[in-house]
């Protein structure tokens, strides 16, 4: 079975851009998470999508959104970039609820913010 | 609220030597428990979960964890490390928002 795949790897964006990042989830996984990664604050969640719906929303700005597709792919959406949106974000999918089940990680988008 | 705080940000062993990851959280609901491992430039990586029964739990690649309910506690072991182990190691709890919460990681440093 093939893994969590994100996409692009790596990004390069200046402040005030927006970007947007692809995560496919592994075959038959209906919930797809996605958690930002900083040194400073560590792993924070961001939302979870499914069945195309958000079904959990962290504490971040209205600047994150999210959408999933009927495929389970998900993107997840940055607008107005600052520099402190520089980090790792990874996707993770599951069959079932976030809290007790598995997270499969993909290994995540590097974003840069200059 | 839902919290956790690995105690140890680095810890530097010996290969062969035995180790202990170190996790405390706080939670007011029904506990599910996790401990998950990030190689360099890699996912996160399922090593165990406690849900419920045995508070010992089996993970892979030899490492084990204990839950202990009376001093909210869930610290990750294993007898003898290699230097493949060298990683960053995540506690984490499920949260009653339907997310997991992680703790801010422990680096694991084998040395030869």
């Amino acid at each position: 079975k093939a893994g969590v795949t994100q996409t692009p790897r790596y990004l390069i964006k200046t402040r005030g851009q927006q970007v947007t990042l692809s995560c496919s989830p592994i075959s038959g996984h209906r919930s797809v998470s996605w958690y930002q990664q900083t040194p400073g604050q560590g792993l924070q969640f961001l939302f979870e999508y499914f069945s195309e719906t958000q079904r959990n929303k962290g504490n971040f700005p209205g600047r994150f959104s999210g959408r999933q597709f009927s495929n389970s792919r998900s993107e997840m959406n940055v607008s107005t970039l600052e520099l402190g949106d520089s980090a790792l974000y990874l996707c993770a999918s599951s069959s079932g609820g976030v809290s007790s089940d598995e997270q499969f990680f993909g290994p995540g988008t590097r974003l840069t913010v200059l | 609220a839902q919290s956790v705080t690995q105690l140890d940000s680095q810890v530097p062993v010996f290969e062969e030597a035995p180790v202990e990851l170190r996790c405390n959280y706080s939670s007011s609901v029904s506990v599910y428990l996790f401990w998950y491992v990030q190689y360099p430039n890699q996912g996160l990586q399922l090593l165990l979960k406690y849900l419920s029964g045995s508070t010992l739990v089996k993970g892979i690649n030899g490492f084990e964890a204990e839950f202990n309910k009376s001093q909210t506690s869930f610290h990750l072991r294993k007898p003898s490390v290699h230097i493949s182990d060298t990683a960053e190691y995540f506690c984490a709890v499920g949260g009653s928002q339907g997310n997991l919460i992680f703790g801010k990681g422990t680096k694991l440093s084998v040395k030869p």
